[in-house]
């Protein structure tokens, strides 16, 4: 079944522990996003990336890295994960650049809990 | 600064047609999503405007006024699926998308 894959889909990591969270998408989609989601927020643009061996940075990405070294995966890095990281992360592809925002498609999320 | 407003909570009953709006200010505008959201769910697409005016899609319509900066969401023909939080999005000029923090629907036998 197409569509995009993450992992884990829940976590419970130690303050200072170093963590990625990992997402593949086999639609072949040209553009990845990292959002977070907390409660009473709208989702919030982390980390992005255009097309593979591109990235940039969004909203709120301090205390995150990411790398896209192909089309298929976009892992999201913490490396050194602090209580505030405490959310849900969403991967998300869409078949278009940044810069024409098109239908978005996400993975099931990844509850991350930082204590 | 840039912000979404919508309602945090409404309920309905099965059956009848529910209106969830989206206000919206930002810098430059160059369009509009909604998405909805079961509850542990992720995200998904339910309409996309850009020019003004309705756009049907089965029971779900969407309408957005640019003058206003207002959309809504209509649903037509409750059904106790349509119980989920539906998600507003708007493109900035720099095709930044600025989200709202949600509306949960509860939809009443």
């Amino acid at each position: 079944i197409a569509g995009i894959t993450q992992a884990p889909t829940s976590q419970i990591l130690a303050a200072g522990r170093r963590m990625t969270l990992r997402c593949t998408q086999d639609m072949r989609h040209n553009a990845m996003y990292w959002y977070r989601q907390d409660l009473g927020l709208g989702l919030r643009l982390i980390h992005y990336s255009n097309t593979a061996g591109t990235t940039g940075k969004g909203e709120v990405p301090d205390g995150y890295s990411v790398s896209r070294a192909n089309t298929d995966d976009f892992p999201l890095t913490l490396a050194s994960a602090v209580p505030s990281q405490t959310s849900v992360y969403f991967c998300a592809s869409s078949d278009s650049t940044r810069e024409d925002t098109g239908e978005l498609f996400f993975g099931e999320g990844s509850r991350l809990t930082v204590l | 600064g840039q912000n979404i407003d919508q309602p945090t909570e409404m309920t309905a009953t099965e059956g009848a047609i529910v209106q969830i709006n989206c206000t919206y200010q930002t810098s430059g505008f160059n369009g509009l999503f909604w998405y909805q959201q079961h509850a542990g769910e992720a995200p998904t697409f339910l309409s996309y405007n850009v020019l003004d005016g309705l756009e049907e899609k089965g029971r779900f319509s969407s309408f957005l006024s640019r003058s206003k900066g207002y959309s809504y969401l209509l649903l037509k023909e409750l059904q106790m699926k349509d119980s989920a939080s539906y998600l507003c999005a708007a493109i900035d000029s720099n095709y930044q998308l600025i989200w709202g923090a949600g509306t949960k629907l509860i939809i009443k036998p």
